[in-house]
């Protein structure tokens, strides 16, 4: 089955630099990779999400990067602020109604002010 | 948008008693949902799939006879924690995505299970 490694598992920045952080994935078959955001004891909110079909999409501060043949992806973000502060997840799957996302272990993001 | 809803939010138990936890899809209609769990500072864990009409596919490693599922309708699963224990103590978390379309799936707030 799918595996999603994610990279780090902590990070820290000051307000204003910008934060990457990186998952791999061992399916080949995965064409579907979102990420969300989640505050303490909330749910995952989708931020970005990429099919196979791209190697990269956009939408204001927040990009993802998708490399198929290496079989990593990673999520960057701009101009940080304090309230990006939050767990991000990456997830992989098939891009088919009903099939199950596989999370990454998440990386916490703490930015300073 | 779409919109999925739990129920309850948060709920403390005895050991041992059992517990049932609503997912709904309150605009759209879900063939499949999906029941995550979640300990603190950890990541989202796949119990099982849920699919309307049919039997839950399990994990690995998730007691099917623990944790029952039922997804009677297309806009409703509810999961069972039965006999619960302290372990079972967790965040679980529904989603559901739209029929047809791509794997976009939304989540439900969750449920904060404490068994005493």
């Amino acid at each position: 089955g799918e595996n999603v490694e994610q990279h780090p598992s902590t990070l820290s920045v000051q307000e204003g630099d910008s934060a990457v952080i990186k998952c791999t994935y061992s399916d080949s078959a995965s064409n579907y990779f979102p990420w969300y955001k989640q505050e303490l004891g909330k749910r995952p909110q989708l931020i970005i999400d990429i099919r196979s079909n791209v190697g990269e999409k956009k939408d204001q501060r927040i990009a993802v990067t998708l490399n198929k043949t290496a079989k990593h992806f990673s999520l960057h973000i701009t101009e940080t602020q304090p309230e990006d502060s939050a767990v991000y997840f990456c997830a992989a799957s098939i891009n088919q109604a009903g099939t199950a996302l596989i999370f990454g272990k998440g990386t916490t993001l703490s930015v300073s002010s | 948008g779409a919109v999925v809803s739990q129920h309850p939010s948060r709920v403390i138990c005895k050991s041992g008693t059992s517990v049932k936890i609503e997912c709904r899809s309150l605009d759209f209609q879900a063939t499949t949902m999906f029941w995550y769990r979640q300990f603190p500072k950890q990541s989202l864990m796949l119990m099982a799939t849920s699919n309307e009409g049919s039997k839950a596919t399990y994990e690995q490693g998730v007691e099917k006879d623990k944790f029952l599922i039922n997804h009677a309708s297309l806009t409703l699963s509810t999961l069972t924690v039965t006999s619960a224990h302290p372990e079972d103590s967790s965040f679980y978390i529904c989603s559901a995505g739209l029929a047809g379309a791509y794997n976009e799936q939304f989540f439900g707030p969750g449920t904060r299970l404490t068994v005493l």
